[in-house]
């Protein structure tokens, strides 16, 4: 069985660019939510999405957004790059929402931004 | 806002011995995750802790939840190098309003 799969894994982009990652789930799991690890300030939410829905979303400002599609796929995107973006994004998914599932992550995709 | 605090941050110990990593968070929830990351890795799920009371063993690993206490424990028995990695703890709020809330992680170094 399939586990997350997330692109790009890699990826270097300079201040002031966006970037779209992509996690596509484990087959069968609705709820996919987004995380960003940093060492400064370790493992954060960022959003939940379920059946194409955002749930919630953490304390981050606008230029983070996502979405779902209708297979469960998400992409996320931050627009206007700043130098605290460059981080480990991590994709996680789950047969049931948030609250109540067990969360299986992706490799996660590291975004460096010079 | 709800904390999740982590003890110890860093563990050196010696293999064959026990220890016990300990997580606190400061609102009532009944649901608490330990996942394993190793350098450069994504998590690993470990345990899944859904109420007051509950214990969970997997080989060396052994996770428990005290929910008055508002408090999870993650015990290791006679460690081997292969345990060493990095342990983070999370909570659930309750209905998922929030996300998970993660511990800063603790640092475990298992010598030979």
């Amino acid at each position: 069985k399939a586990g997350v799969t997330q692109t790009p894994r890699y990826l270097i982009k300079t201040r002031g660019q966006q970037v779209t990652l992509s996690c596509s789930p484990i087959s069968g799991h609705r709820s996919v939510s987004w995380y960003q690890q940093t060492p400064g300030q370790g493992l954060q939410f960022l959003f939940e999405y379920f059946s194409e829905t955002q749930r919630n979303k953490g304390n981050f400002p606008g230029r983070f957004s996502g979405r779902q599609f209708s297979n469960s796929r998400s992409e996320m995107n931050v627009s206007t790059l700043e130098l605290g973006d460059s981080a480990l994004y991590l994709c996680a998914s789950s047969s049931m929402i948030l609250s109540v599932g067990e969360l299986f992550f992706g490799e996660g995709s590291r975004l460096t931004v010079l | 806002e709800l904390k999740v605090e982590q003890n110890p941050l860093f563990l050196s110990m010696q293999e064959g011995k026990n220890y016990t990593i300990y997580c606190n968070y400061s609102t009532t929830s009944d649901r608490l995750y330990w996942y394993r990351q190793d350098p450069g890795k994504s998590l690993e799920s470990l345990f899944v802790l859904l109420s007051n009371g509950a214990v969970k063993q997997e080989g060396r690993l052994m996770a428990s939840l005290d929910t008055k206490a508002r408090l999870s424990t993650l015990h290791i028995t006679a460690a081997v190098h292969d345990l060493s990695a990095t342990y983070f703890c999370a909570v659930d709020e309750g209905g998922g309003a929030d996300g998970l809330t993660f511990g800063k992680g603790t640092h475990l170094i298992i010598q030979p």
